[in-house]
Parts: structure tokens; C-alpha cells; sequence
């Protein structure tokens, strides 16, 4: 079945640092978006890309879908610590087949004052 | 605008219970789909309802069953509950036929004991 892969799994930085994060797969998806988790919340949209090669940028959010259309990335750059939490990439099959969202694995930053 | 609701937010139920899931979509939206998310894990997709009808299942046992009702409000129904089942249980919505992204709900927290 479709699966992603997203790394790394956990991140521990420095405020003000930069982040990089990125989710690869096996199959070739039209959307990729980007969300953040909180604690006991439900994931909130960060980005959502359409077109394979995009760059969007959100804020201090910037997320490309990769030219395959089997991988994207996302960064943060000057982070602070209410960028602390967990980020889910997923990749979204076409409306045809049901357009439902597949997800990686997250990627939980952790950011030190 | 309200965005996606859930009821309850928090749930204990005895291995063997039955238990149901409420979910209200975004205003404008008409298709909802839930996703269970394990403790440490990406949210999996257990299914979608659009036009009250079930349109596509993720791997998920017919212990989980749906309901989409006139106003487009969902149930998720799950049978003879396992331990396993106790996650996070995610409601999202979207406008189908169109590229709006999901927006997901606060989410349940089921704990079978």
C-alpha cells in the first residue's frame, strides 16, 4: 500500500535556529500538505502544494513539492518555541480514487529558549 | 465559522462496548472522513462519507461502521471494542470535487480499558 516516509523522526534545536524536515514516497501523489500537531489537538494546516516543483511559503513556512511528485519538504527558519510540537506531512490520492490523505510517521521538534 | 467539531472529547469504554463518534463538518463542507491515530503514530484512514454514503474504507474491520446524516454530520460507530482500538479518533472535512484541504476536528480520545 501507499506509505511515506518522513524524517527525522524527532528534532531537538536551538531557538532561532533553522528546520528542515522532508517525507519521501513510493507513489506519486497531486497534493502534498504539511500539518502541526498539538498535544491532545487535532492537526491544523500549515501548506498545501498542488503543482510538482511548487515553492509555497507560510510565515517562516516554506514547503516545495518535489519535482517527482514523490517527495516534499518543509522548513522553519528562526524558530521559536511555540514552533514546538509535532509536523505530519501527507500526500493526498487523487479525487478519483477517493482523495484520501495519506500520512508519514511525524517529525517532533523540540526548540530550547 | 465554526470549524470541525467533536463530541465527546474524551471517552472510557470496557473491552466488548460498543461506542459512537460524533463529528460536525466546516460550514460549506460535505464530505467527512475519520482517521484513528495511535499514540506516536500518523493519523490512518479509516473512512470517508460523502452524500451519506460510505465512498471509500481504509484496512479497518467492519467493527467500524459510519453514518452520514442530511446535514452532513457523521457518526463513527465502532463493535466490540478492543483494547487496540483505544487512539485518537480524527474527524476531517472537506468540499468534495474541489481541492479544498481537510480541516480536521479537536478529535476523541477513546480509552478502552
Amino acid at each position: 500500500g501507499q506509505q511515506l516516509n518522513q524524517s527525522p523522526q524527532s528534532m531537538f534545536i536551538q531557538e532561532g535556529e533553522d528546520v528542515s524536515m522532508n517525507c519521501t514516497s513510493s507513489s506519486i501523489f497531486n497534493t502534498w500538505l504539511w500539518y502541526k500537531q498539538d498535544p491532545g489537538e487535532g492537526p491544523v494546516l500549515l501548506i498545501a502544494l498542488y503543482k510538482a516543483g511548487e515553492l509555497t511559503s507560510n510565515g517562516r513556512l516554506t514547503a516545495q513539492f518535489g519535482i517527482t511528485r514523490k517527495d516534499s519538504f518543509l522548513n522553519i527558519s528562526a524558530s521559536i518555541p511555540s514552533d514546538v510540537g509535532i509536523y505530519f506531512c501527507a500526500g493526498r490520492v487523487p479525487p478519483l480514487q477517493g482523495g484520501k490523505l495519506i500520512f508519514g510517521q511525524g517529525t517532533e521538534l523540540s526548540v530550547k529558549p | 465559522d465554526a470549524g470541525v467539531t467533536q463530541s465527546p472529547t474524551h471517552l472510557i469504554k470496557t473491552r466488548g462496548q460498543q461506542v459512537t463518534l460524533r463529528c460536525s463538518p466546516k460550514s460549506g463542507h460535505d464530505t467527512v472522513s475519520w482517521y484513528q491515530q495511535a499514540l506516536g503514530q500518523g493519523p490512518q484512514f479509516i473512512f470517508q462519507y460523502y452524500e451519506e454514503e460510505e465512498r471509500q474504507r481504509g484496512n479497518f474491520p467492519d467493527r467500524f461502521s459510519g453514518h452520514q446524516f442530511p446535514n452532513y454530520s457523521s457518526e463513527l460507530n465502532v463493535n466490540a471494542l478492543l483494547l487496540g482500538d483505544s487512539a485518537l479518533y480524527l474527524c476531517a472535512s472537506s468540499l468534495r470535487g474541489i481541492g479544498t484541504e481537510a480541516f480536521f476536528g479537536q478529535g476523541t480520545r477513546l480509552t478502552v480499558v
